[in-house]
């Protein structure tokens, strides 16, 4: 069955990075998009960017470009997100959720999700 | 982005009663909707996707509805495993956007 399994909870300081993992297995690693999201405390989820398992390619939310990076390793099946110069606003729970087949045309909604990942950023 | 309003925050409801939760599109996002059941400390899971298509191994007590900008869910016959945090989720756009979720709590 598929799972993403996302490594666990992180404590930072401002100004830190923080590199989450998320792990896929029970389907082709490379055949579908891998969506990040996060919610802080009390609000709704936020889009952070997609990658491209195959080809390594990203797209990235606006207002986190210069400060978010994608990577993976398909040897592992495994992608991460690695957020720099934190703030305590980047408090939240950290989702990767598998997206569409790459060569999908239509749109295509986050179908499974890792169970996600508590960063707390706090001096 | 593509603002997406859901309503109620929060819904008591009983044991097999009928609920309808509402998500409103700030434009036309056509049935591009998918709506997701979220439990603490599990993986969110897709329930519903284009509007009104029921994910496999997701019980028929559960039904999307809408287009455009007004969409649905409805639990029909709410069950005990039922009572969690449910969102809706656009994906028309080139970025995803959430509703603000529904939490359904045990009256």
């Amino acid at each position: 069955q598929v799972q993403l399994v996302q490594s666990g909870a992180e404590v930072k300081k401002p100004g830190a990075s923080v590199k989450v993992s998320c792990k896929a297995s029970g389907y082709t690693f490379t055949n579908h998009y891998i969506y990040w999201m996060r919610q802080a405390p009390g609000q709704g989820l936020e889009w952070m960017g997609k990658m491209n398992p195959r080809d390594g390619r990203t797209n990235y939310a606006q207002k986190l470009l210069g400060r978010v990076t994608m990577t993976r390793d398909t040897s592992t099946s495994t992608v991460y997100m690695e957020l720099s110069s934190l703030r305590s606003e980047d408090t939240a729970v950290y989702y990767c959720a598998r997206g569409g087949l790459l060569w999908f045309g239509d749109p295509y909604p986050s179908d499974y999700w890792g169970r996600g990942t508590l960063v707390t950023v706090s001096s | 982005d593509i603002q997406m309003t859901q309503s109620p925050s929060t819904l008591s409801a009983s044991v097999g009663d009928r609920v309808n939760i509402t998500c409103r599109a700030s434009q036309s996002i056509y049935n591009w909707l998918a709506w997701h059941q979220h439990k603490p400390g599990r993986a969110p899971k897709l329930l519903i996707y284009k509007a009104s298509s029921l994910e496999s191994g997701v019980p028929l007590r559960f039904s999307g509805s809408g287009s455009g900008t007004e969409f649905t869910l409805t639990i029909s016959n709410l069950q005990p495993d039922d009572f969690a945090t449910y969102f809706c989720q656009q994906y028309s756009a080139y970025s995803l956007t959430f509703g603000g979720g529904t939490k359904v709590e045990i009256k």
